[in-house]
């Protein structure tokens, strides 16, 4: 089935270091990749998402970029800030109609310090 | 826009109670969804519709049970509440290709004692 590994964290960072998060997954057909947030106490937010191989999907100043000859969609950010704290889920999703269900990473918790 | 909206945010069970938790999208979303977040396991599908009337199960169904009786609304019931069900839960929504993403609520928040 499909599926998505992400790091273990957590991630610990001082502010303005450099972020990477890595995702890896599986999957039966072609999948769209996203990056979701989740600050503390709140729901989950689109961060940023590619539908095919070779795209570039960003969102403040967080980047990933679509690759299937890895099969990878590691998230990047080039300096970090205490706000980015929070728990970023990598994601992915099959084909269309009631195939189209979100299979999540378990998440990894990021935390930026001044 | 409200987006979804999820009630109640927080809520405490004693084993054996039953509940409905709320969910309703403003967005004419066919899609919707129920998670629930566990510490460590990611997010785990409990129940999905695809339509009005439509519902099915997802990975962890086992003591949940779903409606679907309008586009906007699609409440989660606990019939007979564990400890196990002990979980933050999220409802989520989205257009019918999902290439788009998901809308999420706030979560609910139960403890089951």
């Amino acid at each position: 089935g499909d599926s998505v590994t992400q790091m273990e964290g957590p991630v610990t960072l001082s502010e303005e270091a450099f972020l990477t998060i890595n995702c890896t997954y599986t999957a039966t057909g072609y999948p769209s990749l996203f990056w979701y947030v989740q600050y503390p106490g709140e729901g989950l937010q689109l961060l940023l998402k590619a539908t095919k191989a070779d795209d570039k999907g960003s969102n403040k100043g967080f980047e990933a970029t679509y690759r299937k000859e890895t099969t990878s969609f590691h998230l990047e950010k080039g300096s970090v800030q205490v706000s980015d704290s929070a728990v970023y889920f990598c994601a992915l999703s099959v084909g269309g109609g009631a195939n189209s269900k979100l299979t999540f990473g378990k998440g990894i918790t990021l935390s930026v310090r001044p | 826009n409200a987006g979804v909206t999820q009630t109640p945010k927080f809520r405490i069970l004693k084993i054996g109670q039953s509940m409905t938790l709320q969910c309703t999208q403003d967005m004419n979303h066919n899609y919707m969804y129920w998670y629930r977040q566990d510490p460590g396991m990611g997010l785990k599908l409990i129940y999905y519709s695809v339509g009005a009337g439509i519902t099915d199960k997802g990975e962890v169904p086992n003591g949940y049970n779903v409606s679907r009786s309008t586009t906007e609304d699609f409440p989660l019931r606990l019939e007979l509440a564990a400890p196990s069900q002990t979980s933050v839960y999220f409802c989520a929504s989205s257009t019918a290709d999902g290439s788009y993403g998901y809308t999420f609520g706030s979560g609910t928040r139960l403890t089951v004692v």
